[in-house]
Formats: C-alpha cells, sequence, structure tokens
C-alpha cells in the first residue's frame, strides 16, 4: 500500500542551525500538507501546497520556514534558524486532489530537537 | 474559532470493556477524521466520515457522525491492550485539518 515517507526520523540541532526535514509525498498526490506537533500538544497546521505553491500557511508559519518540491517527489520543509521552541514532531501528509474531503494520510513524523 | 473538543481528555478502562470517546464541534464537520497516535509517534489513520448520521466500523472500533454533522463518536468494543494510545478527531476546514487535543486512553488488565 502506498505511503507517506519521512527523512530523518530524528534530527538533532543547534540553536540557530539550519534544517531540512524531507517528505516523499505519495505518488499520484497534488496536496502536500506540513503539521507539527510540539510534545503533549495538539498537531498544528504550518502549511498546505499545490501546483507548487502555498495554498494556505498558519500563523506558527513564519518567514523562517518554507517549503519546496525540489523534484517530481519530494516535499521538503526548511527552518532557517532554529529555535528551542521548534522541537517539536513534523508530519507530513498528502491527498490526491481538492476540493474534495479524502483520507488524508501522515507520515511517521520527524522529531526535531533544537538544543 | 475553529475548535474541536475532545472528551474525555483521558480514559482509563478494565480490559474488555466498552468506552466511548466524543468530539465536538461549534461549526459544521464537512470531513472528520480519527487517528490513534502512540505517544511521541505518528498518525495512524482510523476511519473518515462525511455525510450525516454515517457510521463506519473497523474491527471492533466504530465511529459515528451526527446527522446535524457536529459531533462524532469512537466507540470501541471489548477493548483490548492493543486499544492503548492517544485517539485524536480532526475537522477538514478549508484545505487543512484542525485537530483536537485527544484522548489518552489506557488499558488495565
Amino acid at each position: 500500500e502506498p505511503e507517506v515517507t519521512q527523512t530523518p526520523s530524528h534530527q538533532v540541532t543547534q540553536m540557530g542551525q539550519e534544517v531540512i526535514l524531507r517528505c516523499v509525498p505519495i505518488s499520484n498526490h497534488l496536496y502536500f500538507y506540513w503539521y507539527r506537533q510540539i510534545l503533549g500538544q495538539k498537531v498544528e497546521f504550518l502549511v498546505s501546497f499545490y501546483n507548487n505553491e502555498i495554498s494556505e500557511k498558519s500563523e506558527i508559519f513564519d518567514d523562517q520556514f518554507s517549503v519546496e518540491r525540489p523534484d517530481g517527489s519530494n516535499f521538503t520543509l526548511k527552518i532557517r534558524s532554529t529555535k528551542l521552541e521548534d522541537s517539536a514532531m513534523y508530519f507530513c501528509a498528502s491527498i490526491p486532489d481538492r476540493p474534495r474531503t479524502y483520507e488524508q494520510y501522515f507520515g511517521p513524523g520527524t522529531r526535531l530537537t533544537v538544543t | 474559532s475553529q475548535e474541536l473538543e475532545q472528551s474525555p481528555q483521558s480514559l482509563i478502562v478494565q480490559e474488555g470493556k466498552n468506552l466511548t470517546i466524543n468530539c465536538t464541534s461549534s461549526k459544521t464537520l464537512y470531513g472528520l477524521y480519527w487517528y490513534k497516535q502512540k505517544y511521541g509517534e505518528g498518525l495512524i489513520f482510523l476511519m473518515m466520515l462525511q455525510k450525516g448520521g454515517e457510521e463506519k466500523s473497523h474491527e471492533k472500533i466504530t465511529a459515528k457522525l451526527d446527522e446535524k454533522k457536529q459531533q462524532s463518536s469512537l466507540h470501541i468494543t471489548a477493548s483490548q491492550p492493543s486499544h492503548a494510545g492517544i485517539y485524536l478527531c480532526g475537522a477538514d476546514w478549508n484545505q487543512k485539518l484542525v485537530f483536537g487535543q485527544g484522548t489518552r486512553l489506557t488499558i488495565n488488565p
């Protein structure tokens, strides 16, 4: 069964460093998402991406964040200068298309630890 | 604001017992998702409901969406240790999922 994959599973970085989190969405999907979950808190929407541009972004998704689909398979989330409060699980998700509602499958997540 | 409230926040049941988790919205739900999460791990898709009055089942888990499409319930029959985890409901609003705070389920032997 097709699945969303994410790498790395765990990333440790020092405050101020740049990190890139990688996702491979399901191959025929067109909408891509990033969510994050600070330990013990809600899963929060960060950004949605369609047709090589951002569809919507949350207040969390400030200028330190960017997303990119550098090739036909990868979908990346970059944090330019990490802060302690960026420590969280980051989840990627994808769906085939909009506006229909589809089952939204999540990747296993990347745990980001900022020290 | 677009929020989902889950109840209870935590639940401890004896193995073999039935249980229900609720998810309530102040706005109409056009797509309601249930996920299961082990603490600190990924989200496992359980079910998606769209139509008022819809009910879906998978093994011993049944999810329902009320006729008004503002409340959903997740019911587990004859609970097992494998059901332990955090259950999340998520609503499809404006091209994104908004999640409840989760219900932590503990199954005691």
